[in-house]
C-alpha cells in the first residue's frame, strides 16, 4: 500500500520566514509533485521531479524552490513566506510503470502565513 | 487558459439517486483521464480512470464515460450514498502522446453533497 507522508498537517509561520515542507514516499516512485489547493482554483502544480536532483517548474513556481537529494524525499521551500502563500499544500508521487501511474497524494499541509 | 474545466462548483443529490459530474477539456493531446475524490483535510484519492481508446470504464458504483469528439467526460455514481459527499477533481494527462511526463492537469473540482 502506497504511503505518502508530509512532515506537518498544520503550520503557522510569519511573513518573511523560510519554510520547509517535507514529503516522503515509501514505494520507490520515480516521480514526485508539489501542488497547492485553494478554494475555487483547484489543484495547481508548483514543481515536480522525475529523478533525484532533477526538478521542473510547474504552473506556479514563483516564490518556491524544491530539493530532491534522495529518491524518496521531495522538499518544498518557501524562501521568504508571504501571506498569499497561505494555502493547503499537497505532495504526490507516481511510478512510471505502465498501468499504475496515477498519482498518490499525501494528507496535505495547511500552511498559514501571518 | 484552463485546459480542464469543471463548470459546476457544486452539486446536491438525494441519497439513492444518480450523481453525474461533468468535465470538459480543450487539449487534444490528452489521452488519459482520471477522477479523484477529496475529503476536507485529506489528500485526494484516486477513484477511477479511462484511456482514450475506451469510451466507458466501470468500477462498482462508479462509471466514467468519455466522448472524445465532444472532449467531454462524466462520472456517474449510482446509487449515491452520503459517504460520497466530497470534492471530485477531474484530471487529464498526455500519457500516450510522447510527452512522457505523467503530469496531470486538474480541473477546479465539484463539491458533491449527497442528502440522506
Amino acid at each position: 500500500d502506497v504511503k505518502v507522508t508530509q512532515s506537518s498537517r498544520y503550520l503557522v509561520k510569519r511573513t518573511g520566514e523560510k519554510v520547509f515542507l517535507e514529503c516522503v514516499q515509501d514505494m520507490d516512485h520515480e516521480n514526485m509533485f508539489w501542488y497547492r489547493q485553494d478554494p475555487g482554483l483547484g489543484l495547481r502544480l508548483i514543481y515536480f521531479s522525475y529523478d533525484v536532483k532533477m526538478k521542473e517548474k510547474g504552473d506556479i513556481p514563483e516564490g518556491y524552490s524544491v530539493s530532491r537529494e534522495k529518491k524518496e524525499r521531495f522538499s518544498l521551500i518557501l524562501e521568504s513566506a508571504s501571506t498569499n502563500q497561505t494555502s493547503m499544500y499537497l505532495c504526490a508521487s507516481s511510478t512510471q510503470t505502465s498501468g499504475r501511474d496515477w498519482q498518490f497524494f499525501g494528507p496535505g499541509t495547511r500552511l498559514t502565513v501571518l | 487558459d484552463q485546459q480542464v474545466k469543471q463548470n459546476s462548483p457544486s452539486l446536491s443529490v438525494q441519497e439513492g439517486r444518480i450523481s453525474i459530474l461533468n468535465c470538459d477539456y480543450t487539449n487534444s493531446m490528452f489521452d488519459y483521464f482520471l477522477w479523484y475524490k477529496k475529503y476536507p483535510a485529506e489528500g485526494p484519492t484516486f477513484l477511477i480512470s479511462i484511456s482514450s481508446i475506451k469510451d466507458k470504464n466501470e468500477d462498482g458504483r462508479f462509471t466514467v464515460f468519455l466522448n472524445k469528439s465532444a472532449k467531454h467526460l462524466s462520472l456517474h455514481i449510482v446509487p449515491s450514498q452520503p459517504g460520497d459527499s466530497a470534492v471530485y477533481f477531474c484530471a487529464a494527462s498526455a500519457r500516450y502522446s510522447g510527452a512522457g511526463s505523467y503530469q496531470l492537469t486538474f480541473g477546479k473540482g465539484t463539491k458533491l453533497s449527497v442528502i440522506p
